[in-house]
């Protein structure tokens, strides 16, 4: 079974609409991270947490809110989904200032 | 200049050759830096680490450190087909604590 796991994997979604994005991890890691990439933007950080308490916003958080519900689980949401929010969105975890290791990535599209 | 800087390519290659990857960063002090191998529409996988000035080879891939210039290579030897992809640069910096990615260089290993 992978170590990082993403639900889910592609994901259509309309304008103005609230949707999650889950990132469960099996590593024991205590970091976690969520990216989102676009082509010819590199990975770009939206939200990391230290541990269950720590959460801290990345260089694009606007638009985004997280939730760490245990070590093991890291969620992203859009409050209110907007087309420039069409990317791939890929979550992360290592342990302290570590290796990262992804996810598989989700692909989300945004009408 | 640009926390952490890598050339966007594409770089061709022909099969057999060495691929010449570099990375330039902002910050003197940083300590941890990493080479990630990412195929279109997949993940980052880690290739390399290294902390130390000089060289760290592993079979075909050797990164190279220099911290007095503030710079970071991977070096590709006997390049295969299977090798195009974007490789990233990423680096702890020590004035954020994160790792930040390079927007990656595109290669093209031509059979």
């Amino acid at each position: 079974d992978a170590d990082v796991t993403q639900t889910p994997r592609n994901r259509i979604t309309k304008t103005g609409k609230r949707i999650m994005l889950e990132c469960s991890q099996t590593k024991g890691h205590d970091r976690m991270y969520w990216y989102r990439q676009d082509p010819g933007l590199g990975l770009q950080l939206i939200y990391y947490s230290f541990d269950v308490k720590d959460i801290n916003k990345g260089e694009i958080s606007d638009g985004y809110s997280v939730s760490r519900q245990a070590q093991a689980k890291f969620s992203l949401s859009l409050e209110s989904a907007i087309p420039n929010q069409t990317a791939l969105y890929f979550c992360a975890t290592s342990e302290g200032e570590e290796t990262q290791y992804f996810g598989p990535g989700t692909r989300l599209l945004v009408l | 200049q640009k926390e952490v800087e890598q050339n966007s390519g594409p770089l061709s290659v022909p099969e057999g050759a060495i691929a010449s990857l570099n990375c330039t960063y902002s910050d003197r002090v940083s300590q941890s830096f990493f080479w990630y191998r990412q195929y279109s529409g997949k993940s980052p996988e880690l290739i390399m680490s290294i902390y130390s000035n000089g060289d760290k080879e592993d079979g075909r891939f050797t990164a190279q450190l220099n911290k007095a210039s503030q710079y970071v290579s991977l070096l590709i030897r006997d390049s295969q087909p299977s090798d195009s992809a974007t490789y990233l640069c990423a680096v702890n910096l020590a004035s954020n604590y994160k790792l930040t990615f390079g927007k990656g260089t595109l290669l093209t290993v031509n059979p």
